[in-house]
């Protein structure tokens, strides 16, 4: 069974910084498209960003310049650096995997881990 | 591109046909899929392609369209179905969501 295990999340200043991880012990991020998607209290699910097998990044329009996907392939692990935060990017965090590494199986969303809590308050 | 599903919230009974619409801004071919969230889980795929039933998912859950218009039905509503529904296109970034159907029981 596919872990997606994320942590980092919690309570940060307006215009603060956060940095989220996404532990994933089995399988390999050098096959399968990773994304981190964002829910608000009480909201939709909104995409945030999205890492390619070739480190292709893709960031939405609301984070971008804000906001850094990377991932450590020797850890297996997925990263999100959150900067210049704001109130309205207080949501909680999936770590998705794609179903695969090319389109359009690295856009459909086949695993998700459990989220973490951002909170954005002074 | 926006996806706009409907209706937002529905009620129904055990048993009942249920469908969901998403209606997409312009033209995206079958790149759409389908999730289920239940309340404080992360969300689960259902359907991808338009069509393609994930593994694992009851057969009771079908997908259909192409192009702008999409419906997710749930042929016999059973009493772990009653969740919200999203659809997702895969065709362009930035990816995007509809807004979600909530549905409740009658």
């Amino acid at each position: 069974e596919v872990q997606l295990l994320e942590s980092g999340g919690g309570l940060v200043q307006p215009g603060g910084s956060l940095s989220l991880s996404c532990a994933v012990p089995g399988f390999s991020l050098n096959n399968y498209a990773m994304t981190w998607v964002r829910q608000a209290p009480g909201k939709g699910l909104e995409w945030v960003s999205t890492i390619g097998t070739a480190d292709n990044t893709y960031y939405a329009d609301s984070v971008r310049g804000r906001f850094t996907i990377s991932r450590d392939k020797s850890k297996s692990t997925l990263y999100l650096h959150l900067n210049s935060l704001r109130a309205d990017d207080t949501a909680v965090y999936y770590c998705v995997k794609g179903r695969g590494g090319r389109n359009p199986d690295s856009r459909i969303f086949d695993s998700w881990g459990q989220g973490t809590l951002a909170t954005v308050s002074s | 591109i926006q996806l706009t599903q409907s209706p937002s919230s529905l009620s129904a009974s055990v048993g009942d046909r249920v469908t969901i619409t998403c209606r997409a801004s312009q033209d995206i071919s079958t790149s759409l899929a389908w999730y289920q969230q239940k309340p404080g889980k992360a969300p689960k795929l259902l359907i991808y392609a338009a069509s393609t039933l994930q593994s694992g998912v009851p057969s009771r859950f079908s997908g259909s369209g192409s192009g702008t218009d999409f419906t997710l039905t749930i042929s016999s509503l059973q009493p772990e179905d009653f969740a919200t529904y999203y659809c997702q296109q895969l065709n362009n970034f930035p990816l995007t969501f509809g807004g979600g159907t909530k549905v409740e029981i009658k």
